[in-house]
């Protein structure tokens, strides 16, 4: 079946680093939908990008994504990290669109 | 826009209790979800429904049963609460163009 790795549960940046948060998939369709939702604390999951379109960067709230399906990616990025990105982040994956297939999630704490 | 609501926000029961958790969306989309989220094991799915007295497992469908009556409205029954069990759930519904799923707000429960 579809599955979505995220390899990093946890990482740790100084506020104005680059974001990189990592997320690579697998499904034997060749039209998945992929998606990154953001969660803050005592909060439930937001979306924060979507994408089906083959190495086309998709943009929201400063953070970027490019799907490649060449090698079954989409990271998450965005430039200068902010102390209010700290949340947990889940990269999903939809191949049938009924269902989402979500990765372990990836904790993101910014620090001064 | 809409909006789903999820009650109670909080639930306490007692081992081998049975208790039932409910979700409202006024999106008016046809497929709704339930998730549980534990600390540490990301998103996993419950119970999905496509339509009205439709009713589909996830991959966490034992000890639980689901219910819809309404197409607004999805309940969930924890079917013999265990103890010391503390998770998060999540009602979800999902949109008619990209597959996005919007969540609610979720419950927590706690078992004594």
């Amino acid at each position: 079946g579809d599955s979505v790795t995220q390899t990093e549960g946890l990482v740790t940046l100084t506020e104005g680093l680059p974001v990189m948060l990592n997320c690579t998939y697998q499904t034997i369709y060749s039209n998945p939908f992929l998606f990154w939702y953001v969660q803050h604390l005592n909060e439930s999951p937001r979306l924060l990008l979507k994408s089906f379109t083959d190495n086309k960067r998709t943009e929201h709230q400063g953070f970027h994504a490019t799907l490649h399906k060449s090698s079954s990616s989409f990271h998450l990025q965005k430039s200068s990290a902010q102390l209010s990105d700290s949340a947990l982040y889940y990269c999903a994956l939809t191949s049938s669109g009924q269902k989402l297939v979500f990765g372990q999630g990836t904790i993101l704490k910014v620090y001064l | 826009g809409g909006i789903i609501t999820q009650t109670p926000k909080f639930l306490i029961g007692q081992e081998g209790q049975k208790l039932t958790l409910k979700c409202q969306q006024n999106f008016n989309h046809d497929t709704m979800y339930w998730y549980r989220q534990d600390s540490g094991k990301g998103l996993r799915l419950i119970y999905y429904s496509i339509t009205e007295n439709d009713l589909q497992k996830g991959d966490l469908s034992e000890g639980y049963d689901a219910s819809r009556e309404k197409k607004s409205s999805f309940s969930l029954t924890v079917t013999s609460a265990q103890k010391n069990e503390m998770a998060v759930f999540l009602c979800a519904s999902r949109g008619t163009v990209y597959a996005e799923q919007f969540f609610g707000p979720g419950t927590r429960l706690t078992v004594l």
